[in-house]
């Protein structure tokens, strides 16, 4: 019963550098998410795709990009990371609209950028 | 306006206390609530849906007024192990590019002390 599974849990980047955070799921659903979490902000959309090969931007898409391969994988790219991309990022995915809304998290991604 | 608003908190309360959190949405035509926790340094975690009659788990009462626009919490019996952020959740169901995403409220934390 893996779920949401995301890698790196962990990353260290120097500014300009770029990476991609990946995420896959295995509960067969369509619609994924990349989230940031900061101190006192809360959960904050960045990328959001209801299916395979659509993609729509939330809240906070600068600086990042992203890419749904398939129904089972959604990335997410710093093309030239900065240190305000400090953050953790949460991939998750949900059942809509087939099945409920409510969504199923990743473990999560802990980005360090100096 | 946030989408989503909730009391950040803490809230510090002894075992066995009743505690009630609650939550503002600003769309009235949302479709989908929910009450995540959050563990700290963890992904959010489904804690229940909320419906419109009213629903109960155990310990918990989750209750939508749509008529004013929030969402409210009730744990009776605190335990220890309660202690965590609880996040209020809200699918707005709009047409269009947002259909399908959830809305994050900041969280509001929870300490429960022997």
């Amino acid at each position: 019963n893996a779920g949401v599974t995301q890698t790196p849990k962990f990353q260290v980047l120097k500014t300009g550098q770029s990476m991609t955070l990946q995420c896959a799921q295995d509960m067969n659903h369509n619609s994924m998410y990349w989230y940031r979490q900061d101190p006192g902000m809360g959960l904050r959309l960045i990328y959001y795709s209801a299916s395979e090969g659509t993609t729509d931007k939330g809240e906070v898409p600068n600086g990042y990009n992203v890419s749904r391969l398939n129904k089972r994988e959604f990335s997410l790219r710093l093309e030239s990371a900065a240190p305000s991309q400090t953050s953790v990022y949460f991939c998750a995915s949900s059942g809509w609209p087939d099945r409920g809304t409510e969504a199923f998290f990743g473990q999560g991604t802990r980005l360090t950028v100096v | 306006r946030k989408e989503v608003e909730q009391d950040p908190g803490p809230f510090n309360v002894p075992e066995g206390a009743t505690v009630a959190f609650n939550c503002t949405y600003s769309n009235s035509a949302s479709q989908s609530f929910f009450w995540y926790r959050q563990d700290c340094r963890k992904e959010p975690k489904l804690l229940m849906s909320v419906y419109s009659s009213g629903n109960e788990d155990g310990r918990f009462t989750a209750q939508l007024n749509r008529a004013s626009q929030y969402i409210s919490l009730l744990i009776r019996d605190s335990k220890l192990s309660d202690s965590a952020t609880y996040l209020c959740v809200v699918n707005p169901g709009y047409r269009g590019s947002t259909l399908g995403r959830l809305y994050f409220g900041r969280g509001t934390q929870l300490t429960v002390w022997p």
